[in-house]
C-alpha cells in the first residue's frame, strides 16, 4: 500500500492555459475523490467517483473542470482556460465503497499567474 | 445542507500540556459521521480520530480525545500530553452515512502550535 499519489507536487502557469492533474489511489479502493483547499481553508468537495461513474459534482465545479476515471483507477482532473482564482491546493482522497474514511494524498499545489 | 463551524482560528499550548480545540456543526441528520483531520506543514492530511453519531460513547485514541455532544451539535478534540510533532492545521469533518454519499464537508481549520 503506496498510499494516496498525486501529480505534480506544484504547477505554476499562467492565465488562459489548460492544466491537467493526476491522482492514483489506494489500489483496492473504488471511491476517488476531489476537493479543492485555498490558501487557510479547509477543504471543499469537488466531485467524487465509484469506480469509473462520476457519481456527484459540486456546484463549485464550472465548465471550465472535467475530471475523469477512465478505467476505475487513476484519475484526472483538468481546468481549461486557468483564471487567478483557481490558485489553489487540489486534494485528491480515496476510500472502499461504503466506508467512511478517506485517505488523502499529499495535493497539488496550483499557482496561476 | 450541512455545515461546520471551527471558531479558533489558532492556538498555542505548551509542550506536554493539553489543549482542546472545538468544533460544531449543522445537520438535519439523525446518523452520520465526524471527523479531525490533521495536516501539518506541506504535508498531507491525516486522519486523527472519528465518532459515529449513533455511538455515545466518546471515542479515542491514545492522546486524543473526543467530546460529542450530539443534542449541542458540538465535537471538540482533546489533546493530551501535547508534544512538538502535534504542530498542525486541524480541520473538523462532517460526512452523511457512506450510501448517502461520501463527501467530507470541513469546517475552516484551527493552527495549532505546540511550544517547547
Amino acid at each position: 500500500d503506496t498510499g494516496v499519489s498525486q501529480n505534480p507536487r506544484h504547477k505554476i502557469t499562467k492565465r488562459g492555459q489548460n492544466v491537467t492533474f493526476r491522482c492514483d489511489p489506494i489500489s483496492e479502493h473504488n471511491r476517488l475523490y476531489w476537493y479543492r483547499q485555498t490558501l487557510g481553508q479547509g477543504p471543499e468537495f469537488l466531485t467524487y467517483f465509484q469506480n469509473e461513474a462520476q457519481l456527484e459534482k459540486s456546484r463549485l465545479l464550472s465548465d471550465r473542470f472535467s475530471a475523469e476515471r477512465p478505467k476505475g483507477s487513476f484519475s484526472t482532473l483538468e481546468i481549461q482556460r486557468t483564471e487567478q482564482g483557481d490558485s489553489a491546493m487540489y486534494l485528491c482522497a480515496s476510500s472502499l465503497v461504503n466506508e467512511d474514511i478517506q485517505y488523502f494524498g499529499a495535493g497539488t499545489r496550483l499557482s496561476v499567474l | 445542507a450541512q455545515t461546520v463551524t471551527q471558531s479558533q482560528p489558532e492556538m498555542s499550548v505548551q509542550e506536554a500540556e493539553t489543549v482542546t480545540l472545538s468544533c460544531t456543526y449543522d445537520t438535519s441528520e439523525s446518523n452520520y459521521y465526524l471527523f479531525w483531520y490533521k495536516q501539518p506543514p506541506s504535508r498531507q492530511m491525516i486522519l486523527v480520530i472519528r465518532q459515529e453519531a449513533y455511538k455515545q460513547q466518546n471515542a479515542t485514541e491514545n492522546r486524543f480525545s473526543v467530546n460529542f455532544q450530539k443534542a449541542a451539535k458540538s465535537f471538540s478534540l482533546k489533546i493530551s500530553d501535547s508534544q512538538l510533532g502535534d504542530t498542525a492545521m486541524y480541520f473538523c469533518a462532517f460526512m452523511k452515512p457512506p450510501n448517502a454519499g461520501n463527501m467530507l464537508t470541513f469546517g475552516g481549520g484551527t493552527r495549532l502550535m505546540v511550544k517547547p
